[in-house]
């Protein structure tokens, strides 16, 4: 069956470190994968989207990485700040060329400490 | 950016109640809405996925009689949890999707079934 499993359920960091997520995928060929951040009690906001044949992504300091050849994908958050405390999901479109369907990982937990 | 919200925030009901939640895409047509549960510490798992005008789809596993889907317009989908009852309580969040391929979130609604 497919699965997606994000490596940490936590992550602490002291502030103005680099965070690193990681998250990997089995028995699938997505043909993107995005990442979202959640606050508690809040629904996911949408960060980023790579497509299955970029190899990485920017977007201000955040950085994400898609190798599909490991079937995994790094999200990095560069000169981390205690705001970007948050659950960080990521999300594999199930179906190629269909809209939705979209698989979500457990998430991981970032505190960032000052 | 898109914004989608949803109403109410928050429920509370007791057992054998009926629950209805409103989604709205507030700038933007979305052709298709998304229904998601998300247990404590678990991730998003959709429940179905509906397109304006047409009945949803839902997936393995939930109940379409309970749970009612409705998108009958651009703008407007409304789930309804029927009969609920202690274990339907769980944090639903609906998602929009206006032709391109990324889904906007709500910010989702407590229902607490007593």
């Amino acid at each position: 069956s497919q699965k997606i499993e994000q490596n940490s359920e936590a992550l602490n960091i002291q502030e103005g470190k680099t965070a690193t997520l990681t998250c990997n995928y089995t028995n699938y060929s997505p043909a993107y994968l995005q990442w979202y951040r959640q606050d508690p009690g809040r629904g996911p906001v949408f960060l980023l989207l790579i497509r299955e044949n970029e190899k990485e992504k920017r977007k201000e300091r955040l950085k994400v990485t898609f190798d599909t050849t490991l079937k995994q994908s790094l999200f990095h958050i560069t000169a981390s700040q205690p705001a970007d405390s948050a659950t960080y999901l990521c999300a594999l479109l199930r179906c190629a060329g269909s809209q939705g369907n979209l698989i979500f990982g457990k998430g991981t937990k970032l505190s960032v400490k000052p | 950016g898109a914004v989608v919200s949803q109403h109410p925030s928050w429920v509370i009901c007791k057992s054998g109640t009926s629950v209805k939640i409103e989604c709205r895409s507030l700038d933007f047509q979305a052709t298709t809405m998304f229904w998601y549960r998300q247990f404590p510490k678990q991730s998003l798992m959709l429940m179905a996925t509906s397109n304006e005008g047409s009945k949803a789809t839902y997936e393995q596993g939930v109940e379409k009689d309970k749970f009612l889907i409705n998108h009958a317009s651009l703008t407007l989908s409304t789930l309804t949890v029927t009969s609920a009852h202690p274990e339907d309580s769980s944090f639903y969040i609906c998602s929009a999707a206006g032709g391109t391929d990324t889904q906007y979130f709500g910010p989702g609604t407590r229902l607490t079934v007593l």
